[in-house]
């Protein structure tokens, strides 16, 4: 199974900066996706294939990487993007995710 | 727009059984891959099951296999997870999602199974 590590655990920043979230495979994976969940609301789905953003998803928002180190970039944070951010990879199975990186205020 | 509505949560004493169900609306049900993916009190995401189109294709994460039953009725746009055997450390918000190759969404608010006596 693939274990995906995600730093850091929080991230406090303020409105207007930028934000870079890292997610660690334990393994090389061959494709990557990145989900925002606000609290008591089920996840979003915010970039797939590594680095192509989801129907809706404001181009503040970009993936990138390879191999075992992926990044989510928030260029400019929102009001609204304060929330918690998890990784997924699906390209060995179990589909597994991280444990997650809360953006705060 | 693309919606996925789950229920069937609820309390239940370990070693019960409970049927969680989902509606979807806003695409073609019977094309897709479908999962249920579950979240314990304050912890992070683990994927549960998945069925694709027509029920030949079934999957589960260990933890659940022999327990817990996914299946789909396509006439009526709806997805279920039949949960027996409950343990403690099944108590998590369940949420319903569409399985586009691995890749999860739309997510529903998920309902919420309670294992406790």
């Amino acid at each position: 199974e693939v274990v995906l590590t995600q730093s850091p655990g929080t991230l406090s920043l303020s409105p207007g900066e930028r934000a870079t979230l890292s997610c660690r495979a334990s393994q090389s994976v061959l494709n990557l996706a990145w989900y925002q969940q606000r609290p008591g609301q089920g996840p979003r789905l915010l970039i797939y294939g590594t680095s192509s953003r989801a129907t809706g998803i404001p181009d503040r928002f970009s993936g990138s990487g390879s191999g075992t180190d992926f990044t989510l970039t928030v260029s400019r944070l929102e009001p609204e993007d304060f929330a918690m951010y998890y990784c997924q990879q699906y390209g060995s199975p179990p589909r597994t995710f991280g444990q997650g990186t809360k953006v705060e205020i | 727009e693309l919606q996925v509505v789950e229920s069937g949560g609820g309390l239940v004493q370990p070693g019960g059984s409970l049927r969680l169900s989902c509606v979807a609306s806003g695409f073609v049900y019977s094309s897709h891959w479908m999962a249920w993916v579950r979240q314990a009190p304050g912890k992070g995401l683990e994927w549960v099951a998945n069925i694709n189109q027509d029920g030949s294709q079934i999957y589960y994460v260990d933890s659940v296999k022999g327990r817990f039953t996914i299946s789909r009725d396509n006439a009526k746009n709806s997805l279920f997870l039949q949960m027996n055997s409950l343990r403690d450390e099944d108590t998590a918000i369940y949420y319903c999602a569409r399985d586009s190759r691995g890749v999860f969404g739309p997510w529903g608010q998920g309902t919420l199974v309670t294992v406790s006596s």
